[in-house]
């Protein structure tokens, strides 16, 4: 079954630090990968999707993602964080051929300090 | 163009009651899915509607139940409701089945006292 594995459950940086948030997947064949974003009180906010297209995903507010087979990755990064972006993040995965079914990973809560 | 809306947003049940959840899709929208989210499991998928068929269900007890009308509104229900059942609630939905984009709503916040 596809499943996801995020890396660290609290992550704290600094405001203008990198974010370096780390996602790997469990798949077959090729998946369907997704970073969503959820703050406090809140719903889930896609942020990017990779759908097999280019490795490099852009998303939403700065972030991006690249899909490297050769180490089942997925990871989230964005060059400078920004106070905005505590929150928590999660990795989700859905196999291609059946339904919309997202896996989620456990989530990511970052932290942001001036 | 309105998002997915989900009601109540909180609501506090007391052990052996039951309750419905109410989600409202994208208009447009045909596929409407939900989740429980628990501190202790995480996100987990319950089950996936699309023109008013159950098309995927996920790992959990016959207790948790739901349907859609014709106009893709979608219910949850949870009878004998237990203390375990304290969760976020949430309903996302999407264009069509097996769509890679699916937009969730703010969620039910449900308390089981």
């Amino acid at each position: 079954a596809q499943s996801v594995t995020q890396l660290g459950s609290h992550v704290s940086v600094s405001e203008g630090a990198l974010v370096l948030l780390r996602c790997n997947y469990s798949s077959s064949v090729p998946p369907y990968l997704f970073w969503y974003v959820q703050y406090p009180n809140q719903g889930l906010q896609l942020l990017l999707k990779y759908t097999s297209a280019a490795t490099l995903v852009k998303g939403i507010n700065g972030f991006e993602a690249e899909f490297k087979k050769s180490e089942t990755s997925f990871h989230l990064t964005k060059p400078s964080a920004h106070m905005s972006d505590a929150a928590e993040y999660f990795c989700a995965v859905i196999h291609t051929g059946t339904a919309s079914k997202l896996t989620f990973g456990t989530g990511t809560r970052l932290q942001v300090t001036l | 163009k309105a998002g997915v809306t989900q009601t109540p947003r909180y609501l506090i049940k007391t052990r052996g009651q039951q309750v419905t959840l109410s989600c409202s899709p994208i208009s447009g929208h045909r596929s409407v899915s939900w989740y429980q989210q628990t501190p202790g499991q995480g996100l987990q998928f319950l089950f996936e509607y699309f023109s008013e068929t159950q098309r995927n269900k996920g790992n959990f007890p016959g207790r948790f139940s739901g349907r859609q009308f014709s106009n893709s509104r979608s219910e949850m229900n949870v009878s004998t409701l237990e203390l375990g059942d304290s969760a976020l609630y949430l309903c996302a939905s999407s264009t069509r089945q097996g769509s890679t984009e699916a937009f969730f709503g703010q969620g039910t916040r449900l308390t089981v006292v």
